[in-house]
């Protein structure tokens, strides 16, 4: 059973579009973090957030952190050619005493 | 950036063999991290360390053992090769997660490992 379920798995958007990815769970995490990854590269934290309910902004990039702390998002507006990559959510569970559990990502791909 | 070297980038190897890559920091961070990445499972944690000599195992530590003799230094062996280990292997590290710090990690560049 995967602990975090992210959606969509694959997605192919225009320039210029808007697009979500979401990252669900049942259980309650401390902190949730997104990471992006480019091919032939390790992924790359992007953003942490730690608040039920919280909103983080990194230019065009807007993620979101669930009231009850067991989901996130990511919202991307206007997306670009240089956004295409892997995006991976990861969570910290409240214990805090076991490693990051991830999601299985969402394989972005922005076309010109 | 972290510096966090992984060796061998590259590695085609026979079934049976064994292996041994290498992960290497420089950031005297306490926790280092073995992790495999295969299409449509996404990252998956093989061996942690959260000390020199304290190790742990993962979701899929089966024909992998880890070895951390100091600090800078976690490496990762396969005692005898098997095709399902093909994968990416990646090096990562972090501090401690705690109230000052949420756990992020920093990673390598991967290890691509092919097994024949």
């Amino acid at each position: 059973t995967q602990l975090l379920e992210q959606s969509p798995q694959f997605l192919s958007i225009q320039e210029g579009e808007n697009l979500t990815v979401y990252c669900n769970s049942s259980s309650v995490f401390s902190s949730l973090q997104w990471y992006r990854q480019e091919p032939g590269e390790g992924p790359v934290l992007l953003v942490t957030v730690v608040t039920g309910g919280e909103v983080k902004k990194l230019k065009r990039l807007t993620f979101q952190f669930g009231d009850a702390r067991k989901d996130s998002s990511l919202h991307i507006t206007a997306a670009q050619p240089g956004d295409t990559g892997l995006y991976l959510c990861a969570g910290l569970l409240n214990s805090g005493n076991t490693p990051l559990v991830f999601g299985k990502g969402t394989r972005l791909s922005v076309i010109a | 950036d972290a510096g966090i070297t992984q060796s061998p980038r590259h590695k085609v190897t026979e079934t049976g063999t064994p292996v041994t890559l290498r992960c290497h920091q420089t950031e005297n961070h306490r926790y280092m991290y073995w992790y495999r990445q295969d299409p449509g499972h996404g990252l998956r944690l093989i061996h942690y360390s959260y000390g020199v000599k304290d190790t742990d195992k993962g979701e899929v530590s089966d024909g992998y053992s880890v070895s951390r003799s100091k600090t800078e230094d976690f490496l990762l062996t396969l005692e005898s090769a098997t095709s399902s280990q093909t994968s990416v292997y990646f090096c990562a590290i972090s501090e401690p997660p705690g109230w000052q710090n949420t756990g992020e990690l920093f990673f390598g560049e991967g290890s691509r490992l092919t097994v024949l």
